[in-house]
């Protein structure tokens, strides 16, 4: 069975400074890794894959994420938030193996609020 | 943008009906997947459709059925309504490409209330 954890319900931070949502994640064989954001009364937006190649993946918006495998960690990161990131951030897996047939496994979610 | 539609917007059904939510993929896509996000939670993955098949199911019960049309539309119904199917539901269509590993993109959902 595949699993995501997002151990934070919320994470607050200043504009401008750097900020980080963390994500692990369990499954049989190997990774794919993806990052949503929902913004209120919308769907899901996706910002960044991580199928295979380079641990730091680069997406929308100047977001990136890093893949781990040892810590089996898929960390969001932005070097310098912005208030209109504020939104609910979803991170996703799927194992490899599997295929599309067992659809993504998401986390929970966590409330990014970037304040002025 | 996506170009991923659903319809109608918001619904509101009593426990024991029948609802039908609808969903356009967007151009070139011919999967499509039906997701449930109850307030507060992840999307939980329902069912998936390719070439007008259901080739992968979460932990739902048979109440929850689908269709994938030709033209790559689908449609997710769910019988005898429960008060727990209260939920926003979310299309995603994508590409399916060798090793699995193609990109879903969502439309807006469905919120659906059911009294």
């Amino acid at each position: 069975a595949q699993s995501v954890a997002q151990p934070e319900d919320q994470v607050n931070v200043a504009e401008g400074n750097p900020l980080t949502v963390k994500c692990t994640y369990s499954v049989s064989g190997n990774p794919y890794l993806f990052w949503y954001v929902q913004y209120p009364n919308r769907g899901l937006q996706f910002l960044l894959k991580y199928i295979t190649g380079d641990n730091l993946v680069k997406g929308s918006y100047g977001f990136e994420a890093e893949f781990n495998k040892s810590q089996t960690s898929f960390h969001l990161k932005k070097p310098s938030a912005l208030v209109s990131d504020s939104a609910l951030y979803f991170c996703a897996v799927r194992d490899m193996i599997r295929g599309g047939a067992d659809g993504l496994t998401f986390g929970k979610g966590t409330h990014l609020i970037i304040q002025p | 943008e996506t170009g991923v539609t659903q319809s109608p917007t918001h619904l509101i059904k009593t426990r024991g009906q029948q609802v039908t939510l609808r969903c356009s993929s967007q151009s070139g896509h011919n999967t499509v997947s039906w997701y449930q996000q109850a307030l507060g939670q992840g999307p939980q993955f329902i069912f998936q459709y390719y070439r007008e098949e259901e080739n992968g199911r979460g932990n739902f019960p048979p109440r929850f059925s689908g269709l994938q049309f030709p033209n790559y539309s689908s449609e997710l119904n769910v019988n005898a309504l429960e008060l727990d199917d209260s939920a926003l539901y979310l299309c995603a269509s994508s590409v399916v490409v060798v090793g699995g590993e193609e990109t879903q993109y969502f439309g807006p959902g469905t919120r659906l209330l059911v009294l």
